[in-house]
């Protein structure tokens, strides 16, 4: 299996709604991304989870809630959205860096709208 | 943190001709740039990539440059064809032995090829 899969591909969800995005790939790879992107705007780095160890982007409300339950799962917890947090979101994965492979590989994405 | 600016922002360019997107970035300590291709409602598609220990890379019609000392570095695409037309995001980020920092994005460049 050498893709990145994100479920569900569109949300909509209420401002007071709790939902959760998933994120799974099988290629061994030990550094999963969450990205924003909105309309006509590049991906903006939200979340690094590497070797299991979470790092933040600051910028990052905390409505928002990373997990990793292991090293093929990244998901991505929602709560009490603003309709400004509607966007594409993206998830991507990384193989060892110590092999000194770098590239990042997509998922297709999850489509949200908040309401 | 990063700042990757790219330019230009919309590029028409002749079905067969040459197209370069340059892009430069701020910090010294990146050592991995990447360029995505992104087509309308689908995931950012790598296309090609290139280290800080390298001058130049090529993959076909596609090559990319990269002056360390100037901090910038370029796409090219030769004998453009209609399916190049999508928007090309480069990226960089700075990686090291057992972690991988995300990727910080240019602004992008809508490459339309005229038939």
């Amino acid at each position: 299996d050498t893709e990145v899969t994100q479920t569900p591909k569109h949300l909509v969800m209420g401002m007071t709604n709790k939902k959760s995005l998933k994120c799974e790939q099988h290629m061994g790879h030990r550094a999963m991304y969450w990205y924003k992107q909105k309309a006509k705007k590049p991906p903006e780095l939200m979340f690094v989870y590497s070797y299991e160890k979470l790092s933040i982007n600051e910028s990052v409300p905390s409505r928002f809630s990373p997990e990793c339950p292991n090293s093929s799962l990244l998901n991505l917890h929602l709560h009490a959205l603003q309709p400004e947090d509607s966007a594409l979101y993206l998830c991507a994965s990384s193989p060892k860096t110590t092999s000194g492979s770098y590239e990042q590989y997509f998922g297709p994405g999850t489509r949200l709208t908040v309401t | 943190g990063e700042n990757v600016e790219q330019h230009p922002s919309t590029l028409s360019v002749q079905e067969g001709d040459s197209a370069v997107i340059k892009c430069t970035y701020s910090d010294s300590a990146s050592n991995y740039f990447p360029w995505y291709k992104q087509e309308l409602g689908k995931r950012p598609q790598l296309i090609i990539d290139i280290r800080s220990n390298v001058g130049e890379k090529k993959d076909q019609r596609i090559a990319v440059t990269l002056n360390k000392t100037a901090k910038h570095f370029s796409l090219h695409i030769t004998e453009t064809q209609p399916e190049d037309s999508a928007v090309y995001f480069c990226a960089a980020s700075r990686n090291s032995g057992g972690g991988a920092d995300g990727l910080t994005f240019g602004k992008g460049t809508h490459l339309i090829i005229q038939p």
